[in-house]
């Protein structure tokens, strides 16, 4: 099965720096890569998502970019505020598959 | 316009006791339904999830069960709560299968369970 995993696990940067955070996965068969944000005691919000048939997306400051070969996807964060800390998930699963594998998390931490 | 509902937000429970957590889902119909749980500083593992009524699918052996009986209402329950069924349970859903787009999955905001 599909096995998701996560760099790094926690991550602080100054206010205004960017934040890279990094997935990989195993089944060549995933084609859909969301990003997902939690905020402390909230569910899981979507932010951002990429499907294999683009090799990078951009919303204002986030973007994700995909390297299907390698099997890696990264969430970029630019300018980073306060309120980008939170806990975000990497995630893969196949189009049309209800079966989502999400990575363990990154706590993301913007110190003012 | 899709919104799903959760409930209890947070629930304390002695061990031994059953549990009982519910979920909604408006604006959709046929909808595809999961529940998650999160246990402290961890990531999200997948319990159950459905793609009908009264079709159920387990990912996990647990002490657990989950129950679909309407299209868009989701319960997650226990008869006797653990010690280690503590955590954040998270009820989410997607659109049905076949569809362009699928596999959106939007969570509800979450219940916090608390086995004393």
């Amino acid at each position: 099965g599909e096995n998701v995993e996560q760099h790094p696990s926690t991550l602080s940067v100054q206010e205004g720096d960017s934040a890279v955070i990094k997935c990989t996965y195993s089944d060549s068969a995933s084609n859909y890569f969301p990003w997902y944000k939690q905020e402390l005691g909230k569910g899981p919000q979507l932010i951002i998502d990429i499907r294999s048939n683009v090799g990078e997306k951009k919303d204002q400051r986030i973007a994700v970019t995909l390297n299907k070969t390698a099997k890696h996807f990264s969430l970029h964060i630019t300018e980073t505020q306060p309120e980008d800390s939170a806990v975000y998930f990497c995630a893969a699963s196949e189009d049309y598959g209800q079966n989502f594998v999400f990575g363990p998390g990154t706590r993301l931490s913007v110190l003012p | 316009s899709q919104t799903i509902h959760q409930w209890p937000a947070t629930l304390v429970q002695p061990v031994g006791s059953p549990l009982s957590l519910e979920c909604t889902v408006e604006g959709t119909s046929n909808p595809n339904l999961y529940w998650y749980r999160q246990a402290a500083g961890r990531g999200l593992q997948l319990l159950f999830y459905s793609v009908g009524i009264g079709q159920i699918s387990s990912e996990v052996p647990q002490n657990l069960s989950a129950s679909r009986p309407q299209d868009r209402q989701f319960i997650l329950s226990s008869k006797k709560l653990l010690l280690s069924d503590s955590g954040f349970y998270l009820c989410a859903w997607s659109v049905a299968l076949g569809v362009s787009g699928a596999n959106v999955l939007t969570f509800g905001a979450g219940s916090r369970l608390t086995v004393l």
